[in-house]
């Protein structure tokens, strides 16, 4: 996976803004994509998944998009809330494992 | 349980010493997986079973790292003679078809 060692990029957003995350991938034969949210001293948790023959998919005020052509992920968090702060990370699964892509903190301001 | 449990959660070792972390997967999870993070990094593979079977061990960093799942359940990720390089938050996944759940991790400290 991709690492930036101690300087992770933040994203500062205003409670009750959108936000929007990137995140580049590295094989262009994955198929399944996953973002997922880890807060402090827990294991990173499931937000939304998208296969490889979709480019958009919608959860509860989550929007992940897929470009395949540029190797491009993003997530969209509508309407951020302080719980949403939390370092996302997306991941690629070309195979069993798990490929993880650099993480960005999103910190919310109330 | 409801979900992944690793223990301990926190495990302080001396350098040298051996150190083994467990893992109890979700029930009836086939596939299981070891991760490793540093600090302010991604988790990094390590290690996949599927049932008792370690089908991808390619991320071990070295000999001293040893994993096993002899009853296609609980798993055992072992460190021998710990370096301060393995200082890391020790991650177990398992998943039922591809969606993997984590746990909370263990975190290793090797002073």
């Amino acid at each position: 996976g991709e690492s930036v060692g101690l300087h992770l990029p933040t994203l500062s957003v205003q409670e009750g803004d959108n936000s929007i995350i990137n995140c580049a991938y590295s094989n262009s034969a994955s198929d399944y994509f996953i973002w997922y949210k880890q807060e402090s001293g827990k294991g990173p948790q499931f937000i939304i998944d998208i296969r490889s023959n979709m480019d958009k998919r919608q959860g509860q005020r989550v929007t992940v998009l897929l470009n395949k052509t540029v190797k491009h992920l993003s997530l969209q968090i509508a309407a951020t809330q302080p719980g949403d702060s939390a370092v996302y990370f997306c991941a690629e699964n070309p195979g069993n494992k798990l490929v993880f892509g650099a993480g960005t903190i999103l910190r919310v301001k109330s | 349980g409801a979900g992944v449990s690793q223990s301990p959660r926190y495990k302080v070792a001396k350098r040298g010493q051996d150190v083994a972390l467990r893992c109890d997967p979700i029930s009836g999870h086939v596939s299981l997986f070891w991760y490793q993070q540093a600090l302010g990094q991604g988790p990094e593979f390590l290690t996949y079973f599927q049932n008792e079977a370690q089908l991808d061990k390619s991320g071990l960093p070295s000999d001293r790292f040893f994993a096993e799942r002899p009853e296609g359940s609980v798993s055992t990720l072992k460190i021998q003679r710990t370096q301060q390089e393995d200082s890391a938050v020790y991650l177990c996944a398992s998943s039922e078809v591809r969606e993997q759940f984590f746990g909370p991790g263990t975190r290793l400290t090797v002073l």
